[in-house]
């Protein structure tokens, strides 16, 4: 099973709404991702957990707030979003072989921001 | 810093063979990576290959690497009309964390 779930699979927010997107694997990988992606573009890494603790945070806004519960679960905290925040938003996780990872990645939730 | 570039289109006729091309900057990267992203749908892993081999076949797909000139690429054999897809070339990005460095993505088109 290399199944990542992702709910809603699509939202529609107000820029004065809080909204969460949730992802969950139980491949048992350590490593979880989120990463948005813009039409006719390749995604772009938003934050990387790495054992339930944030390890990269590109520089995202601070108006998105991830957060990892426990190893098999990561949310994303979206508060006074802007529309050009509209976006697929991915989650992944990754098995690590050693020198490397094996990657893979949810079905996404399309968010629109109004 | 690390860059992963591919052309942005190909057109193939069903049946004929496609070739996906990227070049990659960072030889440090160990693993290299497909994926398939079909319309609104999330990535699908296609396959991968470690940077010390040359070739690796995964039934119709063939992923060839040339480490020296850092050129990667994908053969799909008898393409059908369910390969149209996007497909994305990725390296690992720097750090140990397993984060991804994509190229843009070649959009394969395949006529009937």
């Amino acid at each position: 099973d290399t199944e990542v779930t992702q709910t809603p699979k699509h939202l529609v927010m107000g820029m004065t709404n809080k909204k969460s997107l949730k992802c969950e694997q139980h491949m048992g990988h350590r490593a979880m991702y989120w990463y948005k992606q813009k039409a006719k573009k390749p995604p772009e890494l938003m934050f990387v957990y790495s054992y339930e603790k944030l390890s990269i945070n590109e520089s995202v806004p601070s108006r998105f707030s991830p957060e990892c519960p426990n190893s098999s679960l990561l949310n994303l905290h979206l508060h006074a979003l802007q529309p050009e925040d509209s976006a697929l938003y991915l989650c992944a996780s990754s098995q690590n072989l050693g020198q490397g990872w094996e990657q893979y990645f949810g079905p996404g939730t399309r968010l629109t921001v109004t | 810093g690390e860059d992963v570039e591919q052309s942005l289109f190909l057109s193939v006729r069903e049946g004929d063979s496609s070739v996906i091309n990227c070049t990659y900057t960072d030889s440090s990267s160990t693993y290299l990576y497909w994926y398939k992203q079909e319309p609104g749908a999330g990535l699908q892993l296609l396959t991968y290959i470690f940077s010390n081999m040359d070739m690796k076949q995964d039934q119709r797909l063939t992923v060839l690497l040339n480490k020296k000139d850092k050129h990667l690429s994908l053969r799909i054999a008898d393409t059908q009309t369910g390969d149209s897809a996007i497909y994305f070339c990725a390296e690992s990005g720097g750090g140990s964390q397993g984060n991804l460095i994509f190229g843009k993505g070649t959009k394969l088109s395949v006529k009937p």
